[in-house]
Parts: structure tokens; C-alpha cells; sequence
């Protein structure tokens, strides 16, 4: 019962350098996330998909691309990285029916950009 | 001003006491209302949830919901060591999409 896998758990990048995080659930949900968490500013959403073949922008967009692959996994790129993107990056599933409430978090990508 | 506001901490208490989180938000399309917890460099997990206004309990935790205030809190009863944590309240208008998060209240049970 993994939930929601995420890799790589830690990064460190140069700034302009460009990176993949890695995002796949196992629940069989609908709806993929990303957020990313900084201290005093909580969770931000990057983007979303509310199912295989869509994406949508959320509250931080700029400077991120994503890529529904398939129903289990949503991956972040980072074309350019900037020291502005320094932050703990969450993947996050929910869907499942009648009944289902909430997220389903991954453990967390640790990303420095230097 | 944000949809939803928590209170940051950080909250320090002595085992045993009870604990009293909140949050206050704006959007009266609310009706889903959930609280996860946080242990440090880990990602988010469901504590519980609610729907409409009212309370729930489960253990030592209940959850509180008044929907004419737009206020929601846990109380967490006989706190232990272990709840040490950062609890961060959500809400949807719907059940599991489009969760709109607090920024987290940073919660240390000494012992």
C-alpha cells in the first residue's frame, strides 16, 4: 500500500538547471496535485489534473510545466531553475468515489537551488 | 485577505492539557471542512473530517465546525508527546477537490 510515491526525496540544483520530479499514485484517483510549502506561506498550489489528459494552473504556475503521463503518474519540471524555487515540493492524489474525502499526500521532494 | 486563516504558533503545551486549534474563513460555499497533521519532514496526512456544521469526535481528538461563525477547531484531549506537529485545517466546497488550505499551526507537547 505505497499511496503516493514521489522521487527524488532530495535536490540540489544550479541555478539555471533543469529537473523532473517524479510523482505516481496506486489508489486508482482522478484528481493529481502539486503543491509547494514554504515556511509562513503553507501549501501553494503549482498545478493540478483533474484526470488523465488535463491540467490546470493554480495559485504559483509561473516557471513550472507539468505532464499528466497517465492516470498514475503527474510529473513537475523545472526548465530554469531559480533560487526562488527553493522549497519542499508535495505531490497529492484524491478521487475514489462516494465517500472519499481529502488528499492523499507524498512524503515530499526537497528541492535547493543555488 | 486569504480564504482561510490559522494562527502560525508556535503553540507550546505540557503533556496532558488539552489543545484548542482553529481556523476562520471566508467562502460560504465551505461545506467540507478537514484537519491534517504534519510530523516534521513529512507529508501531510487526513486527521479527520467533517461535513456542514456540527462535531465529530474520534479518540482523543473532535473536530468542531460552526458554519454561522466561519470557525472551525480540534481539540486534542490528554496531548501527548506524540502530537507533536504542524496541523494545517482545509476546506472544499466539495469532498475531496479543490481543498483550500491554512498556512498550519506548529504544535509542541512538552513533556
Amino acid at each position: 500500500n505505497a499511496g503516493v510515491t514521489q522521487t527524488p526525496k532530495f535536490q540540489v540544483l544550479k541555478t539555471g538547471q533543469s529537473m523532473t520530479l517524479q510523482c505516481a499514485q496506486d489508489m486508482n484517483h482522478n484528481s493529481m496535485y502539486w503543491y509547494r510549502q514554504d515556511p509562513g506561506m503553507g501549501l501553494r498550489l503549482i498545478y493540478y489534473s483533474a484526470s488523465e489528459g488535463t491540467t490546470d494552473k493554480g495559485e504559483v504556475p509561473n516557471g513550472y510545466n507539468v505532464s499528466r503521463l497517465n492516470k498514475r503518474e503527474f510529473s513537475l519540471r523545472l526548465e530554469s531553475a531559480a533560487p526562488s524555487q527553493t522549497s519542499v515540493y508535495f505531490c497529492a492524489s484524491s478521487g475514489g468515489g462516494q465517500g472519499a474525502f481529502g488528499y492523499t499526500f507524498g512524503s515530499g521532494t526537497r528541492l535547493t537551488v543555488v | 485577505q486569504k480564504e482561510v486563516e490559522q494562527d502560525p504558533g508556535p503553540l507550546s503545551v505540557p503533556e496532558g492539557a488539552i489543545v484548542s486549534l482553529n481556523c476562520t474563513y471566508s467562502n460560504s460555499a465551505f461545506q467540507y471542512f478537514m484537519w491534517y497533521r504534519q510530523y516534521s519532514r513529512k507529508g501531510p496526512e487526513l486527521l479527520m473530517y467533517t461535513y456542514s456544521s456540527g462535531n465529530k469526535e474520534d479518540g482523543r481528538f473532535t473536530a468542531q465546525v460552526d458554519k454561522s461563525s466561519k470557525y472551525i477547531s480540534l481539540f486534542i484531549r490528554d496531548s501527548q508527546p506524540s502530537d507533536s506537529a504542524t496541523y494545517l485545517c482545509a476546506m472544499s466546497p466539495f469532498g475531496n477537490e479543490k481543498l483550500t488550505f491554512g498556512t498550519g499551526t506548529r504544535l509542541t507537547i512538552i513533556p
